[in-house]
């Protein structure tokens, strides 16, 4: 069983506010990812990392940022949040090697701005 | 280019019916890897399965079987006597060899009513 935690699982909060979404991986992976996803849609690829200080932004252009200061620390913020941040956000994971490694996933994070 | 389609956006079946689901994959790489991932009402994807691209072997899983066609570029999942547990929305998707991006395609909702 895969063990990568989100948290919060569910947030609302108002137009503006800085926020930061918590991921952490207990595998040891190096690689991490995060998605953004509306219900039951297609996910996005907005952030990876290969490793420790390394990022890169995914296909989905996006004003939120990341940081890889830990292996097992993934944190994504938004230092301004907008309605059209509105979404659901997941978090994966996958060993180094070879890309036939599986992502494993967290249990998302569903935010809401007002 | 990378790509994964699949066409069918929701299916219902009845309990106890078989399913199939579609999925057509493009890349012009020889060595690429095949997924399904599962995410039921709770958010959180599930890894089901991977295919290598020279592994053609269809494969079975308890009430689950793959068939792997290189020739029309597909990896369709069969459901067998299905369940309402098996609702969910299920993803196919696909990484290239030394690459670490997942191309997921749209999703496939099923519904499987009693």
């Amino acid at each position: 069983e895969a063990d990568i935690y989100q948290t919060p699982r569910y947030l609302v909060i108002g137009t503006g506010k800085k926020i930061t979404l918590e991921c952490s991986q207990t595998m040891g992976h190096d690689k991490m990812y995060w998605y953004q996803q509306d219900p039951g849609m297609e996910l996005h690829l907005i952030h990876y990392s290969y490793g420790v200080n390394s990022t890169e932004k995914g296909d989905l252009s996006s004003e939120s940022t990341v940081s890889r200061i830990r292996t097992e620390h993934f944190p994504l913020t938004l230092e301004s949040a907008r309605p059209s941040h509105t979404s659901q956000y997941l978090c994966a994971s996958s060993e180094r090697g070879t890309a036939g490694n599986e992502q494993f996933f967290g249990p998302g994070t569903r935010l809401t701005v007002l | 280019a990378q790509k994964v389609t699949q066409a069918q956006t929701e299916i219902s079946v009845v309990e106890k019916e078989d399913v199939t689901l579609d999925c057509v994959y493009e890349t012009r790489d020889t060595t690429y890897y095949l997924f399904w991932y599962k995410q039921p009402p709770s958010g959180e994807l599930v890894f089901l399965i991977r295919r290598n691209s020279f592994d053609e072997q269809n494969e079975i899983s308890g009430r689950y079987s793959w068939n792997f066609q290189k020739s029309t570029s597909s990896f369709n999942f069969t459901i067998t006597a299905s369940q309402v547990v098996d609702s969910a929305v299920y993803f196919c998707a696909l990484t290239l060899y030394n690459f670490n991006k997942f191309y997921f395609g749209s999703g496939t909702k099923l519904n499987v009513k009693p």
